[in-house]
């Protein structure tokens, strides 16, 4: 099993839709989870950290399910410019902390 | 504003070369990364550094080794490149390793390396 999995999609959704994305880890000792976006060849930038009551930024939901071991994005009201890759990332404690990514997950919004 | 930056964007090197890839970041964090980046294969890490002179193995370190001779700059080296090198490289920081807002990675643009 990998360590974190996302579902590579691609999800293609209408303008104004919501959208949900899950990522599931396997390492239950794993300590912090972030949601990174990833645009057409660029690099990698934080969307937001995941935390464990549950965090909200505008139109974006994050939660946290630690007793199943998977975080989910929540995008309300999709927009054009939401087109993008979500990656999932877990970080694990021992010693230096050990960053994974996920594969991610694509988004394209269509009109 | 965090800016890291990679010394090429586009780079197209020879099997057997010796490669260097630059990274430095401006915002005097502890921890800089090495990662290479595949379709299908996601973000790997190659090597990671949380202090000058110190550096960890990460999941794919075979051929590869890297320098942080001063805080701001990590260097990865391919010492002889192969065509199984090729793949987009990314180097990213963090200021440390306790805490959300620390930990968070600030990447650079990215290299695509090419071996012919």
């Amino acid at each position: 099993r990998k360590e974190v999995e996302q579902d590579p999609g691609p999800f293609n959704v209408p303008e104004g839709a919501t959208v949900a994305f899950n990522c599931t880890y396997s390492n239950s000792a794993s300590q912090s989870f972030f949601w990174y976006r990833q645009d057409c060849r660029k690099e990698p930038k934080l969307l937001m950290s995941v935390y464990s009551s549950g965090n909200e930024d505008g139109r974006f939901t994050a939660q946290l399910n630690r007793a199943s071991q998977y975080i989910s994005l929540l995008i309300r009201d999709s927009k054009l410019s939401d087109s993008a890759t979500y990656l999932c990332v877990v970080t694990s404690s021992g010693g230096y902390q050990k960053v994974t990514f996920g594969t991610g997950t694509k988004l394209q919004v269509i009109p | 504003d965090v800016k890291v930056t990679q010394s090429s964007r586009y780079l197209v090197k020879r099997t057997g070369e010796k490669v260097f890839l630059e990274c430095v970041q401006d915002m005097d964090h502890e921890n800089m990364f090495w990662y290479r980046q595949d379709p299908g294969l996601g973000l790997r890490l190659i090597y990671f550094s949380y202090d000058v002179k110190m550096k960890e193995k990460g999941d794919i370190p075979e051929g590869y080794s890297v320098s942080r001779e001063k805080k701001e700059r990590f260097s990865l080296i391919l010492e002889s490149a192969s065509t199984n090198q090729t793949s987009m490289y990314l180097c990213a920081s963090s200021l440390s390793w306790t805490g959300k807002f620390q930990e968070t990675q600030y990447f650079g643009p990215g290299t695509r390396l090419l071996v012919l």
